[in-house]
């Protein structure tokens, strides 16, 4: 079961919008709009940023945003912050009621 | 508050046996599907398995079935991951996650009970 590939990093100055995407196949991202996407600083457990592709939990500021694009989803961070820098993952319900998660994104605040 | 505590973690030999708990509270333990996800250290998140709300449906990662199951006792709102014939690879922190009913996500995680396989 192969993870879904996202770039090793990113990075931006505060104020920049940096964009983090996540591909996968037509039996995971390509077919469901089940993609989640977590926030993960150092030695903490990880924090959901946005489900279902582009929803975001109460709480999460209206900076990050989600979509997808046939195979590809993307998570945007709009205004970067310093308390944005943190590992991201994104994940995907994956035909045969499994799960599958990105091999995750390190965003780097300059 | 939704509190989810994963203990059991350890060191152990290749091929050998552990079972993980986590101690859900909070909530009522009966009505979340639950899930086991790993992270080794340095690296990604990896989905393990879930389990429905009576333990009737499980669900498992192809690098892990075979040997490990997962189960749960609602009436001690516990969720447990019993681990065979382990190996190198299995080392990981492993997370207790709750299920959100109807949707595939998740929001409350525990914080982690450590597993490492070495000889």
């Amino acid at each position: 079961q192969s993870a879904l590939t996202q770039p090793p990093s990113v990075s931006g100055s505060p104020g920049q919008s940096v964009t983090i995407s996540c591909t996968g196949t037509s039996s995971d991202v390509g077919s469901y709009n089940r993609v989640s996407w977590y926030q993960q600083p150092p030695g903490t457990a990880p924090k959901l940023m946005i489900f279902e592709v582009s929803n975001r939990p109460s709480g999460v500021p209206d900076r990050f945003s989600g979509s997808k694009s046939g195979n590809t989803a993307s998570l945007t961070i709009s205004g970067l912050q310093a308390e944005d820098e943190a590992d991201y993952y994104c994940s995907s319900y994956r035909s045969g009621n499994t799960y599958v998660f990105g091999t995750g994104t390190k965003v780097t605040v300059l | 508050e939704v509190q989810l505590v994963e203990s059991g973690g350890g060191l152990v030999q290749p091929g050998g046996s552990l079972r993980l708990s986590c101690a859900a509270s909070g909530f009522t333990f009966s009505d979340f599907w639950m899930h086991w996800v790993r992270q080794a250290p340095g690296e990604g998140l990896v989905w393990v398995s879930r389990i429905n709300t009576d333990g009737s449906i499980t669900n498992y990662a192809d690098s892990v079935k075979g040997r490990f199951t997962i189960s749960r006792d609602n009436a001690k709102n516990t969720l447990y991951l019993q681990m065979n014939s382990l190996r190198v690879e299995d080392t990981a922190l492993y997370y207790c996650v709750r299920g959100v009913p109807g949707n595939y996500y998740w929001v409350y995680w525990g914080q982690g009970t450590l597993v490492s396989v070495s000889s």
